[in-house]
């Protein structure tokens, strides 16, 4: 069936780049998205690419998307303290008539 | 332009009552949906609505719950009788048709004890 997968956590320093990997099974998908959720709060969209493009950059955001792999990446430039959230990835098919989000990333950033 | 509008923020029952949700969607958009966060997990989809219409109930447990959207606007979601599992953030999303991005209200966060 159709699956999202991330890993839990990551652990960056404040100025350092972090990468948010994502796995998903499903290749009729049309749109992969990034979302942020900080503590108490609903979903922010951070970004999201198209599933015929392989990179999106937007600022310090830049989405890699490798098909044949199934593999979709967000890497954040000059991670800062207010980055300190959970990433979700998601899957959203033609239509938008299924959506599936991964488990989260909980991405902490050391001063 | 105003997002996605939840009440209550907050609501706490006790198992076996009944506990109603409201969201108002971004206007404009036609697509809304329901989604169930479990504490440490992604939002599941409990239902989607196409104007009025639903499109996809195939995770909603429609023993307990339901949910309406008469004028194809906002919405509802209920839950009758709630149980322990039903603990969770309950959050609204609405869809820019154009780029099918869905944008999330605040949520509601239910606690059944």
């Amino acid at each position: 069936g159709e699956d999202v997968e991330q890993s839990l956590f990551l652990s960056v320093r404040e100025g350092d780049s972090s990468v948010i990997n994502c796995t998903y099974t499903d290749s009729s998908s049309t749109y992969l998205y990034w979302y942020k959720q900080e503590p108490g709060a609903g979903l922010q969209l951070l970004t999201y690419i198209f599933s015929n493009m392989d990179m999106k950059q937007d600022q310090r955001l830049t989405v890699l998307l490798n098909k044949k792999d199934k593999h979709l990446s967000l890497r954040i430039a000059d991670t800062q303290t207010g980055d300190s959230a959970i990433y979700f990835c998601a899957e959203i098919y033609t239509g938008g008539f299924k959506t599936i989000f991964g488990a989260g990333t909980r991405l902490f950033v050391k001063a | 332009e105003a997002g996605v509008a939840q009440s209550p923020r907050y609501k706490i029952i006790e198992k076996r009552q009944s506990v109603a949700f409201w969201c108002n969607p971004i206007s404009g958009h036609a697509t809304l949906y329901w989604y169930q966060q479990i504490l440490g997990q992604g939002p599941k989809l409990l239902i989607q609505f196409q104007n009025n219409g639903v499109v996809d109930d195939s995770q909603l447990p429609k023993d307990r719950f339901s949910a309406e959207r008469l004028k194809g606007v906002d919405s509802t979601l209920k839950i009758q009788p709630a149980k322990l599992e039903d603990s969770a953030v309950y959050l609204c999303a609405s869809n820019n048709a154009v780029t099918d991005t869905q944008y999330f209200g605040p949520g509601t966060r239910l606690t059944v004890l």
